[in-house]
């Protein structure tokens, strides 16, 4: 099956630095998500990417769709210590089909 | 803001048992997803569920597992016999075709002995 890359594993950070996470594919997808996870919660929608090349923000969020529609990255910035916590990439190839997780990103911020 | 539920929070089931878990999707999605995820591990697709069929299932999906939508509101997940490996936190997640992202549940804690 399709399988997604992300990276870096875990991050730490001092409060108010800026983050940038990454996945990678080695085949496409139409659908770019990301999602944070807290401990003992389900993933919760950051951001939905698209369309190849889309640039979305969402507060100090940023995500961008790549446009070999095979990569997307995450950026955080100014890190506040409430965005400590895990972030998955998922891909999805049409809306209504399964979404394929990256690994995950743990971040912990130090303030 | 709507979202998706899940019962119970935790489950602790004797190995070889039937165990099922529910969820209430948001109220007009039309998409039906499981997950699973094992501890420390990614998130991984069961199965997904639409217009009271499945319409995609994973290799984890087999014979043991089944789910079912019994109203206009639940949508639940059976695993027949359990095994231990079978420990894992289980996810709903909905989705509205309108090309919205899929929505997940705060999971359900599966814990065979």
């Amino acid at each position: 099956g399709q399988q997604l890359n992300q990276s870096p594993q875990s991050m730490f950070i001092q409060e108010g630095e800026d983050v940038s996470m990454n996945c990678t594919s080695s085949s496409i997808f139409n659908t770019w998500l990301w999602y944070k996870q807290d401990p003992g919660e389900g993933p919760v929608l950051l951001i939905a990417l698209y369309k190849a090349g889309e640039l979305t923000s969402n507060g100090r969020l940023t995500a961008q769709f790549g446009i070999t529609r095979k990569d997307s990255f995450l950026n955080i910035s100014a890190s506040i210590p409430s965005d400590v916590g895990i972030y998955f990439c998922a891909g999805q190839l049409d809306a209504g089909n399964m979404l394929t997780f990256g690994g995950g990103t743990r971040l912990m911020v130090k303030p | 803001e709507p979202e998706v539920t899940q019962t119970p929070s935790h489950q602790v089931t004797q190995m070889g048992q039937e165990v099922i878990l529910r969820c209430v999707p948001i109220s007009n999605h039309l998409y039906f997803y499981w997950y699973r995820q094992i501890l420390g591990q990614k998130v991984e697709f069961l199965v997904s569920f639409y217009n009271n069929e499945i319409s995609e299932k994973s290799e984890i999906f087999d014979d043991q597992f089944s789910v079912e939508r019994p109203d206009g509101s639940n949508f639940t997940l059976k695993i027949r016999s359990t095994k231990l490996e079978d420990s894992a936190m289980y996810f709903c997640a909905s989705s509205d075709r309108e090309l919205q992202p899929q929505h997940f549940g705060d999971g359900t804690r599966l814990s065979i002995l």
